[in-house]
Order: structure tokens, then C-alpha cells, then sequence
């Protein structure tokens, strides 16, 4: 039973690109969450997708979108790249039982991305 | 909103035993997460807590109290490979919101 995959698990980029980060959920899991935890703090949430919509969004600003494909899997985008956005981006699949509630969230192992 | 507070660092002896706190305010609970994480890897599900009391599972123990907002990971019998970030994640109810907001993380260091 494979685990929640993400690639690539590194990138470099420089400011003002464009990146886009993927995401394969757990199986039996229909529901993509995506966060980023900056060097020495806890995951930020950015968004969920769950039936191919976002569902729910942090305070993130646009240039942080995403996708959902019918195999559940999940596309991070983040246009016009900043210092900032450097972080390990982490991916993480839940089942949605019922009204939005989901069970317990697994992990990958992450994008490490580096803006120059 | 939510906020989540635990120690930034903790140190150990290996073979000891240690426990981390975690406090919390949330609009609406519904339950209390702890992940592992070592350094430059994703997290990984230690235990839930959604009642009051102690859940064990091996050498990790996790305690939860609502009315006070507080939690507790509790490592006995400390191993080196133990040293590892330990995330504490509320999930509240507000607006229907089943999300959890991660705590900063406690690097927990265990020497020899």
C-alpha cells in the first residue's frame, strides 16, 4: 500500500518563475491538503481539495493555487516566485468521512524548494 | 482563531523519560493530533485525542484535558532516534473548518 508520493523533492528556481509541485494521495484517501513549514516552524496551511474543487484556503495569496485531478491526485502552482516561498511544501491525505469531516492526515515527504 | 504553544527545545538522556506540553485555545474543538518529524522529512502520526485521558501506544503516551486546553506526548524509555521535532495540531470546528493548525514544533535532542 503505497504512501502519500510528492515530486520532484527538490527544486531550485529563481525569483519571478513559476513552479508546479505534485502530489499522489495515500490509496483510499480522497482528500489533498497542501502546507508550507518554513525552516524551524509548524506547517501553514494553504488549501484543501476534495471532488476536484478547494474546499478551504489559508492565508495564502493568489499566486498559490492548486488543482485536483479524478484520481485524486493534486498540483501545487505558485506564480511570480519570492525569496519567501522557499520552504518544504508538504502534501497530506485524509478520507473525508462525512459533512467535511476527515480522518487523520498522512503525509509525504515533501518538495524542498529553494528561490534564488 | 486558533493558537498553539509548546516549548521550542527540550534535552534528554537516553533511556529517560520526557514529556512535552502543549496548550491551546480553538473556537470549537475537535481533537488534538501529535506528528514526529525529523529533520528534513515529513511528518508522521503519532496519536489523536479527541476525550479527555490518557491513550498509550508503546513507549508514546498522549494525554489530552479540554476544559484546561492542554496535552501532553509523553516518550519513555528514550532512544537517540527519538531526537526529532514533535508537532502538536488542534483541529477546531469554526466555520465548519476540520483543518488542524500545526504548533511551532519542540526539537527534542536526546544525548547519550
Amino acid at each position: 500500500d503505497a504512501g502519500v508520493t510528492q515530486s520532484p523533492t527538490h527544486l531550485i528556481k529563481t525569483r519571478g518563475q513559476q513552479v508546479t509541485l505534485r502530489c499522489s494521495p495515500k490509496s483510499g484517501h480522497d482528500t489533498v491538503s497542501w502546507y508550507q513549514q518554513a525552516l524551524g516552524q509548524g506547517p501553514q496551511f494553504i488549501f484543501q481539495y476534495y471532488e476536484e474543487e478547494e474546499r478551504q484556503r489559508g492565508n495564502f495569496p493568489d499566486r498559490f493555487s492548486g488543482h485536483q485531478f479524478p484520481n485524486y491526485s493534486s498540483e501545487l502552482n505558485v506564480n511570480a516566485l519570492l525569496l519567501g516561498d522557499s520552504a518544504l511544501y508538504l502534501c497530506a491525505s485524509s478520507r473525508d468521512t462525512s459533512g467535511g469531516y476527515q480522518e487523520t492526515q498522512y503525509f509525504g515527504p515533501g518538495t524542498r524548494l529553494l528561490v534564488l | 482563531g486558533q493558537n498553539i504553544d509548546q516549548p521550542t527545545e527540550m534535552t534528554a538522556t537516553e533511556g529517560a523519560i520526557v514529556q512535552i506540553n502543549c496548550t491551546y485555545q480553538t473556537s470549537g474543538f475537535n481533537g488534538l493530533f501529535w506528528y514526529q518529524q525529523h529533520a528534513g522529512e515529513a511528518p508522521t502520526f503519532l496519536s489523536y485525542n479527541v476525550l479527555d485521558g490518557l491513550e498509550e501506544k508503546g513507549r508514546f503516551s498522549s494525554f489530552l484535558s479540554r476544559s484546561k486546553g492542554y496535552s501532553y506526548l509523553l516518550l519513555k524509555e528514550l532512544q537517540m532516534k527519538d531526537s526529532a521535532s514533535y508537532l502538536c495540531a488542534v483541529r477546531g470546528t469554526a466555520g465548519g473548518s476540520y483543518i488542524p493548525t500545526f504548533g511551532r514544533g519542540t526539537s527534542l535532542i536526546v544525548h547519550p
